[in-house]
């Protein structure tokens, strides 16, 4: 059952711009982690962030975490046409190797 | 895309054929896992396997199988009694003590004709 949604399902921004989306989640977890998949490819593990986390850096990209409103945010700096791609977040529930996977936001960066 | 791979990359299926996929990982990795992705979904877990020779069903099991013989193996058959299999298939791995990161093959695009 996929229990994250993300937000917006697509956004499409200028090179150089800051891009963000959102994951909702609907019930307590143990981490969030954010994937990106270019088009037709596997996903790529971004960063992981865990229940007693807010917030978390990894190069241009920033994950913040909210577990009173179980949203999650993840902004990308300075955006590269190499950053166009979907974003999807995962979230566990427990311990028992399984994560469950959102819809995505596609994001497009205009050279 | 890591030390997994896949195949095939396409694979076209008659209806009432089984079709089995590919699925290796040189990681050393103790956990394997098959999703499915339609377009405009995300991920969604058929099956898992935290070790050799045993696995379990995922979220959307039914009409496909798999094996975990191997440590470094996970095909998985996509039986005749799945109604609309045709779908973007993606194989991952993990480690049991890392298992949030998982690391993902390229993907088998299967079409049912």
């Amino acid at each position: 059952s996929q229990q994250g949604e993300e937000d917006p399902q697509a956004l499409s921004i200028q090179e150089g711009e800051n891009a963000t989306m959102n994951c909702s989640y609907k019930t307590s977890i143990n981490n969030l982690q954010w994937y990106r998949q270019n088009s037709g490819r596997g996903l790529v593990h971004l960063i992981l962030i865990r229940s007693n986390e807010r917030e978390k850096h990894s190069g241009r990209l920033r994950v913040t975490l909210d577990t009173s409103k179980k949203s999650s945010s993840l902004l990308i700096t300075a955006s590269r046409a190499a950053d166009t791609a979907s974003y999807f977040c995962a979230t566990d529930l427990s311990n028992d190797y399984k994560l469950s996977f959102g819809a995505g936001t596609t994001v497009t960066v205009r050279a | 895309d890591g030390g997994i791979t896949q195949s095939p990359k396409y694979l076209f299926r008659k209806e009432g054929q089984n079709v089995t996929l590919s699925c290796e990982q040189n990681l050393n990795h103790d956990a394997m896992y098959w999703y499915r992705q339609d377009p405009g979904q995300g991920l969604r877990l058929i099956y898992y396997s935290q070790i050799v020779n045993d696995f379990q069903k995922g979220d959307i099991a039914e009409g496909y199988s798999v094996s975990r013989e191997k440590k470094e193996s996970f095909p998985l058959t996509v039986t005749s009694a799945q109604k609309n299999p045709t779908a973007f298939y993606l194989c991952a791995s993990s480690s049991r003590a890392f298992y949030n990161e998982q690391f993902f093959g390229p993907g088998t695009r299967l079409t049912v004709l």
